[in-house]
């Protein structure tokens, strides 16, 4: 079983549009997680900590639910400059684990 | 101020042949690590160091793979025997500190990659 599993998609959204991607971990004693964006042919860069309380950061909404071992991001509004892969990352020590990611295309 | 660099940024080689990788971290970051990236999947650890050690190897793929970083700077990913599997794109990532604690203080910042070709 992989540690991170996350939906590649595609995910084609209008502007404007509420997209969400889900990612689950196995590794139940993970202590961390992010969410990574990676626009095409360039490095992966950090979108958002996720924090046990659930966080905000303008459109983007991130939740962690530990019992089920789940992390969601939500984005609200989406704009064309979305569009790219969203990678789900674990942390359970000194490794980080990442998600395959998720492809997002915003379409005007 | 300078962030994560990588050299060369393309690496063309023959199968069986040595390949060196660079990075450079961002300086005072203690944590570096090192992944491989194929096309449609995420990066994949390698290894992990904290300072000059290698804390963590287990990502490593075989004894043909092997990284040093001598002054707990510049580490230096090493293939042996290149094989045509390992074509792909090799990122290194710097952080404050290593996993575990809370908070962006072990964000990790990434190179651009060196786009390996095995032939």
């Amino acid at each position: 079983r992989k540690e991170v599993e996350q939906d590649p998609g595609p995910f084609n959204v209008p502007e404007g549009a509420t997209v969400a991607f889900n990612c689950t971990y196995s590794n139940s004693a993970s202590q961390s997680f992010f969410w990574y964006r990676q626009d095409c042919r360039k490095e992966p860069k950090l979108l958002m900590s996720v924090y046990s309380s659930g966080n905000e950061d303008g459109r983007f909404t991130a939740q962690l639910n530990r019992a089920s071992q789940y992390i969601s991001l939500l984005i609200r509004d989406s704009k064309l400059s979305d569009s790219a892969t969203y990678l789900c990352v674990v942390n359970p020590g000194n490794q980080f684990h990442f998600g395959t990611g998720t492809s997002l295309t915003v379409i005007p | 101020g300078a962030g994560v660099s990588q050299t060369p940024s393309n690496k063309v080689t023959e199968k069986g042949k040595y390949v060196e990788l660079r990075c450079d971290p961002i300086s005072g970051h203690t944590a570096l690590y090192w992944y491989r990236q194929s096309l449609g999947q995420g990066p994949e650890f390698l290894i992990y160091f904290q300072g000059t050690g290698a804390a963590d190897d287990s990502g490593l793929p075989n004894d043909r793979f092997f990284a040093v970083r001598p002054e707990g700077s510049v580490s230096t990913l090493k293939i042996q025997r290149t094989e045509r599997g390992d074509s792909a794109v090799y990122l290194c990532a710097s952080s404050h500190t290593s996993g575990g604690a809370l908070g962006s203080y072990n964000e990790q910042f990434f190179g651009p990659g060196t786009r390996l070709t095995v032939l």
